[in-house]
């Protein structure tokens, strides 16, 4: 069964705009998630976790149980997100999604 | 303190053949985890090792094995290679294996069956 859906495949923005890239997850209790970037020529790297509650780069997640929703959010993008970011759900071992790249235009 | 790395970097290999890759933790990490990143997709829970103990594993067949060493060092080995194994293969080290330790990826090692 697909634990994490992240439904788009890319997402263009130009710089100064807001961001949303949108994560939905299947899983009944409570879940642990994350955000996970890629930045090109870099290894895969953790951006910010839901149990840390905390803004990283100026990049924020709420998780919404009723939705069972997980979107990461940065009200002005800058050139420097332009990366791959991966959604990802931990329940005895963790579940990637597809992953949405993101580009910002200058 | 070092990083996560992975060897090689590239593999050819040809159907039905086996294949090891190796990865080497970050210091003092008890836990590694392989990942298969097939183009386009996220990584996909291989296997997880703790303690040189397998500690939980994915829906991947047996002919998926791994081991991991007292020195921080893992394989990742497959038997009887198929064309769909080809993929980037992912290993991260945490801590240990509670969601609250960040793992740490290595670079990758490219997997091709032909």
């Amino acid at each position: 069964a697909q634990r994490v859906t992240q439904p788009e495949k890319l997402l263009s923005v130009f710089k100064g705009a807001p961001v949303e890239l949108k994560c939905n997850y299947s899983y009944s209790g409570s879940p642990e998630l994350f955000w996970y970037v890629q930045y090109s020529r870099q290894r895969l790297q953790l951006l910010l976790r839901h149990i840390s509650r905390e803004s990283i780069k100026g990049f924020t997640a709420d998780l919404n149980k009723g939705e069972t929703s997980f979107h990461l959010k940065k009200p002005f993008a800058q050139e420097e997100d332009s990366a791959m970011y991966y959604c990802a759900l931990h329940f005895n071992k963790f579940y990637f999604g597809s992953g949405t790249k993101l580009n910002v235009k200058p | 303190e070092t990083g996560v790395t992975q060897s090689p970097t590239h593999l050819i290999k040809t159907r039905g053949q086996q294949v090891t890759l190796r990865c080497s933790s970050q210091s003092g990490h008890n836990t590694v985890s392989w990942y298969q990143q097939a183009l386009g997709q996220g990584p996909q829970f291989i296997f997880q090792y703790y303690r040189e103990e397998e500690n939980g594993r994915g829906n991947f067949p047996p002919r998926f094995s791994g081991l991991q060493f007292p020195n921080y060092s893992s394989e990742l080995n497959v038997n009887a290679l198929e064309l769909d194994d080809s993929a980037l293969y992912l290993c991260a080290s945490s801590f240990d294996p509670t969601e609250y330790n960040e793992q740490f990826f290595g670079p990758g090692t490219r997997l091709t069956v032909l």
